[in-house]
């Protein structure tokens, strides 16, 4: 089966760094975009970015070009959102989600769990 | 702001049927998705492709375009099924994804 696993929970305080992991398994990791949407608590989901795996191409939401950035590790099928110079307001759940590449129209058919990330002093 | 817009909330009696709406630019050119989120959990793909529906969705899950429109039909809402419901295309550049609001869909 196809299954995107993310890393634990975090708690970092304000001004600090955090790098959530998403790895996936069940196929081949770089024929499928890997996207990132945040949750805030109460609130709906934002898309944040893509990245292209074979290549490493990224796609950021307005809202999320400076301090976030996606990457990834193709020889462990993993990918990664690093957020800097977190902000209370950061504080959420990161999903990973999987897409295809390329094609007009576009989803999300495989889910990570979520991270959460807290941001508290 | 969302360039995709959803009614916040909707509600159904048991066993009736349900439309979810999604408005936005960007869908007279985008077939829209949808993800079903239940508290707790991680949104799962109801819709792809304007109706198409994954493995494992129920057939009482169907959707539709129409114009700058989308929209989610549940036939016979089930008391599973009550969740919030989000829309989500390319959006009107096509180069980035944009979230609708969401919709709240309470069963009765």
């Amino acid at each position: 089966q196809v299954h995107l696993v993310q890393s634990g929970a975090e708690v970092k305080k304000p001004g600090a760094s955090v790098k959530v992991s998403c790895k996936a398994s069940g196929y081949t990791f770089t024929s499928y975009d890997i996207n990132w949407v945040r949750q805030a608590p109460g609130q709906g989901l934002e898309w944040m970015g893509w990245m292209n795996p074979n290549g490493g191409h990224t796609t950021y939401a307005q809202n999320f070009q400076g301090r976030f950035t996606m990457t990834r590790n193709t020889s462990i099928n993993t990918a990664y959102l690093e957020l800097s110079s977190l902000r209370s307001e950061d504080t959420a759940v990161y999903y990973c989600a999987r897409g295809p590449s390329g094609g007009q129209n576009y989803y999300m058919d495989v889910w990570g769990k979520g991270t959460t990330v807290t941001v508290s002093s | 702001s969302s360039e995709l817009t959803q009614d916040p909330a909707v509600s159904v009696a048991l066993g009736q049927t349900v439309r979810i709406t999604c408005q936005g630019d960007s869908l007279s050119s985008y077939y829209a998705s949808w993800y079903q989120q239940k508290p707790g959990q991680a949104p799962i793909l109801v819709i792809y492709d304007k109706n198409n529906r994954p493995s494992g969705i129920p057939d009482r899950f169907s959707g539709s375009s129409s114009g700058d429109t989308a929209s989610l039909t549940i036939t016979g809402a089930q008391a599973e099924d009550e969740a919030d419901y989000y829309c989500n295309s390319r959006d009107s550049r096509g180069f980035r994804l944009v979230f609708g609001g969401g919709t709240k869909l309470t069963v009765l």
